[in-house]
């Protein structure tokens, strides 16, 4: 069965680069969740949409911005990277309140700030 | 707002052995979904239980089972014969209903299964 994919699935960056972090949702879901697990914690919600828009915002950082596109993929832009956003960003995806609620997970990418 | 507590930083189990992790939560919703989530080395997150909190009957999935008691806001996990492959990060996780909610976790359980 399909699954959430995640790319790239390892990122290293400088201080101050941007980086892009992409999220393809299991066929059908249209929603997109992003959490950040840094070293040792639990995920962290940052952003999520529903069809497109967003629905809800957590404590993502004003560096950061999402969006969700036609066909459902989304995209997390991380602008003036720190050492701080070195962690493990999860998408998961589900059909939101339309259906089974069950959230699955992506792999997830590792971004490494140097 | 809500709330997501596990108590146990870590435990330990022998294989074959049962073990219980145990997690509270602090809601003031009547309608929402608790969790367990598995993730082991690989970091990936693995979708363990789910209780839907309108159902009084425990869920059940083969050698998981969980203990959800809705007045005293707990949902711990029971794990019969446990196995080396059951070592892992376990966290629960709460999200409320009829809504594209995000899931709130729990600061985790480290599960070590020895031999």
């Amino acid at each position: 069965a399909a699954g959430v994919i995640q790319s790239p699935r390892h990122l290293i960056k400088e201080k101050r680069e941007t980086a892009t972090l992409k999220c393809y949702p299991i066929p059908r879901h249209d929603t997109v969740y992003w959490y950040q697990q840094g070293p040792g914690q639990d995920p962290q919600f940052l952003i999520s949409f529903y069809e497109k828009m967003q629905s809800d915002k957590g404590s993502i950082p004003d560096r950061f911005s999402a969006q969700q596109f036609s066909d459902y993929h989304s995209e997390l832009n991380m602008s003036s990277l720190e050492l701080g956003d070195s962690a493990l960003y999860f998408c998961a995806s589900s059909l939101g309140p339309r259906g089974d609620t069950e959230a699955f997970f992506g792999q997830g990418t590792r971004l490494t700030v140097v | 707002a809500q709330t997501v507590t596990q108590s146990q930083p870590e435990m330990s189990v022998q294989e074959a052995e049962t073990v219980t992790l145990s997690c509270t939560y602090d809601t003031s919703e009547s309608n929402y979904y608790l969790f367990w989530y598995k993730q082991p080395p690989s970091r990936q997150m693995i979708l363990v239980i789910r209780q839907e909190a309108y159902k009084q009957q425990n869920a059940t999935e083969n050698r998981f089972s969980v203990n959800f008691q809705k007045a005293a806001k707990s949902f711990s996990l029971k794990i019969s014969d446990s196995q080396l492959g059951d070592t892992a990060m376990y966290f629960c996780a709460f999200m409320k209903r009829y809504n594209t909610d995000k899931l709130i976790f729990g600061t985790g359980t480290r599960l070590q299964v020895f031999p």
